[in-house]
């Protein structure tokens, strides 16, 4: 079974800091991965999402994620953070042959320091 | 064009009570979800449907049910609430294969007591 761990339950970044987040996968196929945002009190707005082809994808809000098949990770990026960046994070990949829903992890917190 | 709503937004119930929880959609997805999240636990899927008509299992399925009469609506339904079904619940949509972006509502908080 697919799983996605996020190893960091709690981040503190100072607001202009770069920022990288961790997730681990565990799937047997070649994995489709996701990065989803939370802001509190919303629902979650998908940053960006990795299928095939250059390993190294952008997304909004100046967010990148790399995947590194030989790690098992597909690490979110950002050069310099907003206070508007905190919010949970999480990574996902899609579950089972398709058609099934989204297995996520458990998120990351990130909290912005002035 | 309101994407993904979700009614209600808040309910308190007693244990045994029933209830339904309405996703709407009005980008004509076929696919769409209902997850619940929990602290520390992050979302976990309940059930899910890829067109008007289907329903199918995802991770978490024990005391919710699902239809989807149209191809706008997916409901979840409790027909005995339990304090373990203390939760918020997002529903989402997705155009038609799962690894297209999927949208999320914006959740409906669930007290059971």
């Amino acid at each position: 079974a697919q799983s996605v761990t996020q190893p960091d339950i709690h981040i503190t970044v100072s607001e202009g800091a770069s920022l990288e987040l961790r997730c681990n996968y565990s799937y047997g196929a070649t994995p489709y991965l996701f990065w989803y945002v939370q802001s509190p009190g919303q629902g979650l707005q998908l940053l960006l999402k990795y299928f095939s082809g250059d390993t190294l994808v952008q997304g909004i809000k100046g967010f990148e994620a790399e995947f590194k098949r030989s790690q098992s990770s597909f690490n979110l990026r950002k050069p310099s953070v907003h206070w508007s960046d905190a919010a949970e994070y999480f990574c996902a990949v899609v579950a089972g042959g398709g058609a099934d829903g989204l297995t996520f992890g458990k998120g990351t917190h990130l909290i912005i320091q002035p | 064009n309101a994407g993904v709503t979700q009614t209600p937004k808040f309910r308190v119930l007693k244990t045994g009570q029933s209830m339904t929880l309405l996703c709407a959609q009005d980008m004509n997805h076929e696919y769409m979800y209902w997850y619940r999240q929990d602290p520390g636990m992050g979302l976990r899927l309940i059930h899910y449907s890829v067109g008007e008509g289907t329903t199918a299992k995802g991770e978490v399925p024990d005391g919710y049910n699902v239809s989807r009469l149209k191809k706008q609506n997916f409901l979840l339904g409790l027909e005995s609430a339990a304090p373990s079904q203390t939760s918020v619940y997002f529903c989402a949509s997705s155009p038609s294969w799962v690894q297209e972006t999927q949208y999320f509502g914006p959740g409906t908080r669930l007290l059971v007591l």
